[in-house]
């Protein structure tokens, strides 16, 4: 069975940093776009960015509202992915997904809950 | 940035009817890049449509999508008692833009 699990979230002070993982089984990973959503509590779906493949040369993207303090990258030896976030704010918290893409299929991870709170 | 808007906010229908779910683009969407997602509660966004009209991989053909350029139109043909969820639209043209969503409830 195909699976993405998102590990690293919990409870963070504003001003932290983090980084959220995300490891995928049962498929071929490097092939895959990968992209990071999240959703704040009761909100809707904000796209935060993504990484290409091999074959474009690992390009990364952002939202204009993420460029600067969010960093994806990804390791295809160890079939992950990763998210690293800077000077969280408490609009920071929410669930955060990763998604893998070869259409047509996609798959998503189960969330991984950050929290930035004093 | 593509701003997506989705209409109704909220549809209330029972089951076995027609579903039609709205999504405009601030912008022409080149290519025909747009997706629909599902969501129900407690899950994760679940991919139906890709491309305006494709449907992915393992998704029962009620669910349809048309449209391009600025308008597109999710329709669920005859509604399922598991189709009661959160829809959601998103360009992946320029970057990626989600729309707000729109809820289907049962009337």
């Amino acid at each position: 069975e195909v699976q993405l699990v998102e590990s690293g979230g919990g409870l963070v002070q504003p001003g932290g940093s983090l980084r959220l993982s995300c490891v995928a089984s049962a498929f071929t990973f490097s092939d895959h776009f990968k992209d990071w959503v999240r959703q704040a509590p009761g909100k809707g779906l904000e796209w935060i960015g993504r990484i290409g493949n091999k074959g474009n040369s690992y390009t990364t993207e952002y939202a204009a509202s993420m460029k600067g303090r969010f960093t994806i990258s990804r390791d295809d030896s160890k079939n992950s992915l990763y998210l690293q976030v800077h000077s969280l704010k408490t609009e920071d918290t929410a669930v955060y997904y990763c998604v893998s893409t070869a259409l047509p299929s996609q798959y998503w991870g189960q969330g991984t809950l950050v929290t930035v709170s004093s | 940035e593509i701003v997506l808007t989705q209409s109704p906010d909220t549809l209330s229908l029972s089951p076995g009817e027609r579903a039609t779910l709205s999504c405009r683009a601030s912008q022409t969407v080149n290519s025909n890049s747009l997706a629909w997602f599902q969501q129900k509660p407690g899950q994760a966004p679940r991919l139906l449509i890709y491309g305006a009209s494709n449907r992915a991989t393992g998704i029962p053909d009620r669910f349809s999508g048309s449209g391009s350029g600025t308008d597109f139109t999710l329709t669920i043909s005859r509604l399922e008692p598991e189709d009661f969820a959160v829809y959601y639209c998103q360009q992946y043209a320029r970057l990626a833009t989600f729309g707000p969503g729109t809820k289907v409830d049962i009337k």
